[in-house]
C-alpha cells in the first residue's frame, strides 16, 4: 500500500514569514494530493489540493507543489498569520485502491 | 450547505463496554469514510462506503468494529468490547464519487472524541 511520510512534524515561524511543509510518497500510482488543515476539537479541512497531471498551484498566500519523478509535493505558506496556526496533514490518493492515505502531521505555530 | 454531522462529540466507558458513533453525511454525497485518529497522528482509514456498500474495509478491527449503512445516507460505527487503544478521535468523511464533482474533495465532520478507561 501508499505510504505517506510528512515533514517536519513541528514547526515555528516568525509571523509574515513563509512556512513549507514536505511529503513524500510511495505509490507511483497515487494522483490526487489534498492539504487539510486541523484546528483543535475540529475535523479536517481541506485547503488545497493538486492532481498529478499540475506542477503546481496556488490560491492566495498558499501554494503546492508536486515532484511526480521524486515523489514529493510540498505545501507553501506565504505571509504567516497567527490563525494559520494549526495541524496540518497532507495526504495521497492511489487511483487503484481508492483510499486516501495521511502523513502524520504538522503542528504549525505562527509566533505574533 | 451543512456539513458531515457527528454524534456525541464526546464519550467516555470503561475498557469492554461497547459504544455507538453516528454519522450524517453531506446531502448528495454517497462514499462515506471513517477514520481513526490516535492523538499526534493522521487519520486512518477504518471502512470506506459507496452508498450502501462496503468499499473497502481491510483497515477494520472485524472482531471488534463494525459499521453500517443501511439507506445509503447516515452511519453508524460499533466498537464492542472497547480496549484502551481505541481511544482514538472517529472522524467521519464525506465526497461525491469523482466521475460526478471532478474531485475527490473529502469534507470531514468535528469527529467523536472516545476516551476507554
Amino acid at each position: 500500500g501508499e505510504n505517506v511520510e510528512q515533514h517536519p512534524s513541528t514547526l515555528s515561524v516568525q509571523e509574515g514569514d513563509s512556512a513549507v511543509i514536505k511529503c513524500t510518497y510511495s505509490d507511483s500510482a497515487s494522483n490526487y494530493f489534498p492539504w487539510y488543515k486541523q484546528e483543535l476539537g475540529k475535523g479536517p479541512q481541506l485547503i488545497i489540493d493538486i492532481r498529478s497531471n499540475v506542477g503546481e498551484k496556488k490560491d492566495q498566500r498558499i501554494a503546492v507543489t508536486l515532484n511526480k519523478t521524486a515523489k514529493h509535493f510540498s505545501l507553501h505558506i506565504t505571509e504567516t498569520q497567527p490563525e494559520d496556526s494549526a495541524v496540518y496533514f497532507c495526504a495521497a490518493l492511489t487511483n487503484t485502491g481508492n483510499q486516501f492515505y495521511f502523513g502524520t502531521g504538522t503542528s504549525l505555530t505562527v509566533i505574533p | 450547505e451543512a456539513g458531515v454531522a457527528q454524534s456525541p462529540r464526546y464519550k467516555i466507558i470503561e475498557k469492554r463496554q461497547s459504544v455507538a458513533f453516528w454519522c450524517n453525511p453531506i446531502s448528495g454525497h454517497a462514499t462515506l469514510y471513517w477514520y481513526q485518529q490516535i492523538l499526534g497522528q493522521g487519520p486512518k482509514l477504518l471502512i470506506q462506503f459507496q452508498n450502501n456498500g462496503v468499499v473497502d474495509d481491510s483497515q477494520l478491527p472485524k472482531d471488534r468494529f463494525s459499521a453500517e449503512r443501511l439507506k445509503g445516507v447516515d452511519s453508524t460505527l460499533k466498537i464492542q468490547p472497547a480496549k484502551l487503544e481505541d481511544s482514538a478521535v472517529y472522524l467521519c468523511a464525506s465526497s461525491l464519487p469523482y466521475r460526478f464533482s471532478s474531485t475527490d474533495t473529502q469534507y470531514f465532520g468535528p469527529g467523536t472524541r472516545l476516551t476507554v478507561l
